[in-house]
């Protein structure tokens, strides 16, 4: 079993359309925890990170974490075209030195006009 | 200013050459890192360094040599590769302190590597 579980999708969806993305994983030591974009050809883009359990709300992106039952998810309202793209998931135990981030396979995501 | 950045874009080499990639932030980070990126795959640590000196490798063969001359510079040396090498690699780097802020990494543009 992976560690960290994540749809590979394609995930197409119109736009306007709310998108639900998720992950699943088993290391309870997870503390800190990620969602990047990544553009074909390009870097991965932080949008954004949470720490623990709880909601956080970024203009169209909201993030949840929900450690009890091991599962978090970033949710895009308002879908627009540009947000094609793939999503990964990371996260890390949070050893307060620089630690090994551990990836989602990530989600492939088509916003269609 | 979250930005680091890698040069070059792109870089096509044969399997005797000597290479070297390079990384740059100026954010006051004291951890970096290296990544590959297969496509369709997520990145793939390779090598951290925390306060310049190298604290994690990935059991990443001898022909990939990093180096960190200083807090802002992270490079890659590349000697001897193999087509299988081709991908692209990815510097991100850190503050290197507890938190969650401190502790998310930020990612560079990426270099694309073919290896002929």
């Amino acid at each position: 079993q992976k560690e960290v579980e994540q749809d590979p999708g394609p995930l197409s969806v119109p736009e306007g359309a709310i998108v639900s993305l998720n992950c699943t994983y088993s290391n309870s030591a997870f503390q800190y925890f990620m969602w990047y974009r990544q553009y074909s050809r390009k870097g991965p883009e932080l949008l954004m990170y949470t720490y623990s359990s709880g909601n956080k709300e970024d203009g169209r992106f909201t993030a949840q974490v929900d450690k009890s039952s091991k599962y978090i998810s970033l949710f895009i309202r308002d879908s627009q075209p540009s947000d094609s793209a793939t999503y990964l998931c990371a996260m890390s135990p949070g050893t307060g030195t620089a630690s090994k981030l551990t990836f989602g396979t990530g989600t492939r995501l088509q916003v269609t006009l | 200013d979250t930005e680091v950045t890698q040069t070059p874009k792109h870089l096509v080499m044969g399997m005797t050459n000597k290479k070297s990639l390079k990384c740059e932030q100026h954010m006051g980070h004291r951890a970096m890192y290296w990544y590959k990126q297969k496509a369709k795959k997520p990145p793939e640590l390779m090598f951290v360094y925390s306060y310049e000196k190298l604290s994690i490798n990935e059991s990443v063969p001898s022909r990939f040599s990093p180096e960190c001359p200083n807090s802002s510079l992270l490079n890659l040396h590349l000697h001897a590769l193999q087509p299988e090498d081709s991908a692209l690699y990815l510097c991100a780097s850190s503050q290197n302190s507890a938190g969650p802020a401190q502790e998310t990494q930020y990612f560079g543009p990426g270099t694309r590597l073919l290896v002929l």
